[in-house]
């Protein structure tokens, strides 16, 4: 099975704050990986796919790339409602695997 | 808009099994795969398998034999069934509509289950 690691696991920002979050995938996956969010109590939220394309009516705030096998995640000025946990998936094999998960959290 | 509708929360002994169902609306509910990830209290998110739209299955070794994954095209629903449950298996579990056949995201998910194992 694929692994994927999060760096940090744990983020203190204040509002407006770039922030960057990385994902490292154990072997190869090109640049199928995705980046979800998810708040207390919900589901996760797709926000970006194939390393670096926005979903629809995601804020361009959000950006993800990727070199080799680390990806990153990278918020331009962090707003409110962006406090939340954000998790990578790799989409290249089975069995689809996730990331441990990085809480961003007010500092 | 596309919406996944999942069923209430369940209490179930060790032993049992399980059934939580999705139901689909706003789009052709056979034209895409429907996955199944749970999460743990305070763990990360666990692929469980998916059913596409052709009724095809796929599993982790880790759930084999214990998940069965079925649909109603009919209704518009996938279903999920976990037996002989343990502690471990309270979680809450998500359904997830796959974008397109392949190496695609899960871009529309049910509100979760909460499913609790206890005695």
């Amino acid at each position: 099975d694929i692994q994927l690691t999060q760096s940090p696991s744990f983020l203190s920002a204040s509002v407006g704050d770039r922030v960057t979050i990385t994902c490292r995938a154990s072997q190869g996956i090109g640049s199928f990986l995705a980046w979800y969010q998810q708040k207390p109590g919900k589901a996760p939220k797709l926000l970006i796919y194939t390393a670096s394309t926005l979903q629809s009516g995601v804020p361009s705030r959000f950006s993800g790339s990727r070199s080799g096998t680390e990806f990153t995640l990278t918020i331009s000025s962090l707003q409110p409602e962006d406090f939340a946990t954000y998790y990578c998936q790799q989409l290249n094999t089975y069995p689809r695997t996730f990331g441990p998960g990085t809480k961003v959290d007010f500092k | 808009q596309v919406h996944l509708e999942q069923s209430g929360p369940e209490v179930k002994k060790p032993g049992a099994s399980v059934t939580v169902s999705c139901k689909a609306s706003g789009y052709n509910f056979t034209s895409n795969t429907i996955q199944w990830v749970r999460q743990a209290p305070g763990q990360r998110l666990e692929w469980m398998g998916y059913i596409t739209g052709n009724g095809d299955t796929r599993y982790p070794q880790s759930f084999q034999g214990r998940v069965t994954l079925t649909r109603n095209t009919s209704a518009s629903t996938a279903y999920m069934d976990l037996s002989s449950l343990r502690s471990e298996d309270t979680a809450v579990y998500y359904c997830a509509r796959e974008v397109y056949v392949g190496t695609a995201p899960f871009d529309t998910w049910g509100q979760g289950t909460l499913v609790t194992v206890s005695s």
